[in-house]
């Protein structure tokens, strides 16, 4: 069965630098999605992509973000200048089910 | 606005009893969908059910159980004879578009903790 599949697992960085999450959504798949779970809270979405262009955001999802599809297969999510409170679980998924990647965890510090 | 209310923060049952996890849920939208997601300790969110707004047929898949009821705006689940293994925080989410762009985001809920005592 087609996965989510994310990369890095862990990705530890200091506030200010640039991070670039990655995603390998299921390729028959229209729309892909960001999510953020702050650790013991609630999952929040952040963005939907479709046809290599935001189709919705969320207030969370500021100037600092932004997403593209750079080549067809990967999805990634940049944060440009991370701070404290962006650390977070991020997780990826795509439409239909919203079968969730395994996440990336951000340590920003 | 979407809004999803899952009043129970935590619950602790003894292997073997059966447990419901309540959900309750907020939209204007009338075609929807909802899901229930289980995060274990590890951490990834593992998809349970989907289920579209215009289908309240009530759900078994194993020990697992769903009871959608569009009039209370409640979709409740069950798992029956619970194992140590069903130890996990469980989400329940709102699919919906407020803008109708054709995507639809999902709003979760804050999550149930529930552990299984052997």
């Amino acid at each position: 069965e087609p996965e989510v599949t994310q990369t890095p697992s862990h990705q530890v960085t200091q506030m200010g630098q640039e991070v670039i999450l990655r995603c390998v959504p299921i390729s028959n798949h229209l729309y892909f999605y960001w999510y953020r779970q702050i650790l013991g809270q609630k999952v929040e979405f952040l963005v939907s992509f479709y046809n290599n262009e935001i189709s919705e955001k969320s207030e969370i999802f500021d100037d600092q973000f932004s997403v593209e599809r750079p080549d067809g297969s990967n999805f990634t999510l940049k944060i440009r200048s991370t701070k404290l409170e962006d650390s977070a679980m991020y997780f990826c998924a795509g439409s239909g089910e919203q079968f969730f990647g395994p996440g990336t965890r951000l340590t920003v510090l | 606005a979407q809004k999803v209310t899952q009043a129970q923060t935590e619950i602790s049952v003894v292997e073997k009893e059966d447990v419901t996890l309540d959900c309750v849920y907020e939209t204007r939208d009338t075609t929807y969908y909802l899901f229930w997601y289980k995060q274990p300790p590890s951490g990834e969110l593992v998809f349970l059910i989907r289920r579209n707004s215009f289908d309240e047929q009530n759900e078994i898949s194993g020990r697992y159980s769903w009871n959608f009821q569009k009039s209370t705006s409640s979709f409740n689940f069950t798992i029956t004879a619970s194992q140590v293994v069903d130890s996990a925080v469980y989400f329940c989410a709102l699919g919906g578009s407020d803008s109708g762009a054709g995507s639809y985001q999902l709003t979760f809920g804050k999550g149930t903790k529930l552990s299984v005592i052997p």
